[in-house]
């Protein structure tokens, strides 16, 4: 177990809804980052959030968006859902920044499985 | 441009042997991260073990030990004495610059 929570464990959907993933980092780490896992792109990195501010962003797209609460949980909002955006989506922790260095090690919580219908 | 390469879509190892499982990264950075994950079949990612790029020694963590080659831009796992419970996708990582890549993953199954 990471310490990393995230609800729900499943979520089946239509297309064209909208979808709000929730993640608890580890007791104490301020870093939280979220990723998508597919068959066809494989694991790639979406977006990291430092103590409520969006911090680096990677292939996120304009229908998704995230925050970060004060009490350091995060969502990830999926909206106009389409059947490509079925995936494993994964929130993982850490301490630090990550900043440029990006040399925090990541722990991952279970992940949510989408299914777009 | 592929910022992390994993050239092994599946291994075999023997119960009790030794594997080796390759990763190449491609970055200009002179300060960076490699990092090994698991993810069984069960789904979530396992974090095994990281490599910074200005440490000396290989970095090992029990069974698992990085051979990590920075020259060649190589950052090897080393999995000792295989065990069952090993089968699953191993993740080579990498940062770069203020993004997170992950590498294709490589099936490993032990065989008894």
């Amino acid at each position: 177990d990471s310490g990393v929570t995230q609800t729900p464990k499943h979520l089946i959907t239509a297309t064209g809804q909208r979808v709000t993933l929730r993640c608890s980092p580890r007791s104490g780490d301020l870093s939280v980052y979220w990723y998508q896992q597919s068959l066809d792109q494989g694991l790639q990195f979406l977006i990291q959030y430092y103590n409520g501010e969006e911090r680096a962003k990677g292939n996120i797209l304009e229908r998704f968006s995230a925050q970060q609460f004060p009490d350091l949980h995060s969502e990830l909002n999926l909206s106009s859902l389409e059947l490509g955006d079925s995936a494993l989506y994964f929130c993982a922790s850490s301490p630090g920044t990550g900043g440029l260095a990006f040399t925090d090690t990541q722990y991952f919580g279970p992940g949510t499985r989408l299914t777009v219908l | 441009a592929q910022k992390i390469t994993q050239t092994q879509p599946g291994m075999f190892v023997q119960e009790k042997e030794a594997v080796t499982l390759d990763c190449t990264y491609d970055t200009s950075d002179q300060s960076y991260g490699l990092f090994w994950y698991k993810q069984p079949s069960s789904g979530e990612m396992i974090f095994l073990i990281y490599q910074g790029s200005y440490d000396e020694q290989n970095a090992t963590e029990g069974r698992y030990s990085l051979n990590f080659q920075k020259a060649r831009k190589s950052a090897n796992l080393v999995i000792s004495a295989s065990q069952l419970g090993d089968s699953a996708m191993y993740f080579c990582a990498t940062s770069h610059g203020n993004q997170f890549y992950f590498g294709t993953g490589t099936s490993l199954t032990v065989i008894p």
